[in-house]
């Protein structure tokens, strides 16, 4: 299967601990995003790369999170020192980067963090 | 903020079309309608989208109104793996810079 994988599924870390997501696109994808879902709510915008530049980071992007995409195809999201209110689920999704609306991002099942 | 309202849940029985309504009364000429669902534990899954005509695809159809101000996503024969959340969406029609903004969705409650 080609599609957007993000590894681990789940985490449950401590506290005060710093977490790393993975997340690799479909291959050849040039944009990619990540965003944050909480509890009923729908996701929300995090930050978003064009190849291995970032692009435009939210207000929700603390300066305890960094995101990075070195080479253009996989990314990584940090959180440093977790809070109990970053415990949500954290999703990837990759896009063509073609033109108008045809640019349809493609979603990973995400990695749902639990800080305890 | 999300620049669509939906109702918060609906049900559907299986076998049935269901019929999700979205409203979108600030839509602008270059905004694209776009849904997308979520299954439980996935991520978002895109539906189909759509500008001013209606638009059919192997999964749904989608109808907008002719003033653009509302749409409606048309599964014509639910089956229970059709059970999920349903975001209606709208966005300027780029080349990916504008990340998707989510409301709360339908939640479709498909029933045998």
């Amino acid at each position: 299967d080609t599609g957007v994988s993000q590894d681990p599924r789940h985490k449950i870390t401590k506290r005060g601990q710093n977490v790393t997501f993975r997340c690799d696109p479909i291959s050849e994808h040039n944009r990619l995003y990540w965003y944050r879902q909480t509890l009923g709510q729908g996701p929300e915008f995090l930050t978003y790369f064009q190849n291995e530049a970032q692009l435009e980071k939210s207000r929700l992007l603390s300066d305890r999170f960094s995101a990075e995409r070195p080479k253009g195809s996989f990314s990584t999201l940090e959180i440093q020192r977790t809070e109990q209110g970053d415990s949500a689920m954290y999703l990837c999704a990759s896009s063509p980067g073609l033109a108008l609306a045809k640019n349809i991002q493609y979603f990973g099942a995400g990695t749902r963090l639990s800080v305890l | 903020d999300a620049k669509t309202t939906q109702p918060t849940s609906m049900d559907c029985a299986e076998g049935r079309a269901a019929n999700l309504p979205c409203n979108h009364s600030t839509i602008s000429g270059n905004e694209y309608v776009y849904w997308y669902r979520q299954i439980h534990s996935q991520g978002p899954q895109y539906i189909i989208h759509g500008l001013k005509n209606n638009e059919t695809n192997e999964m749904a159809s989608l109808i907008i109104t002719e003033d653009r101000k509302s749409s409606t996503l048309i599964l014509p024969h639910a089956t229970l793996r059709d059970t999920a959340v349903y975001y209606c969406i709208v966005r300027v029609a780029d080349s990916g810079n504008t990340p998707l903004v989510f409301g709360k969705g339908t939640r479709l409650s498909v029933i045998a």
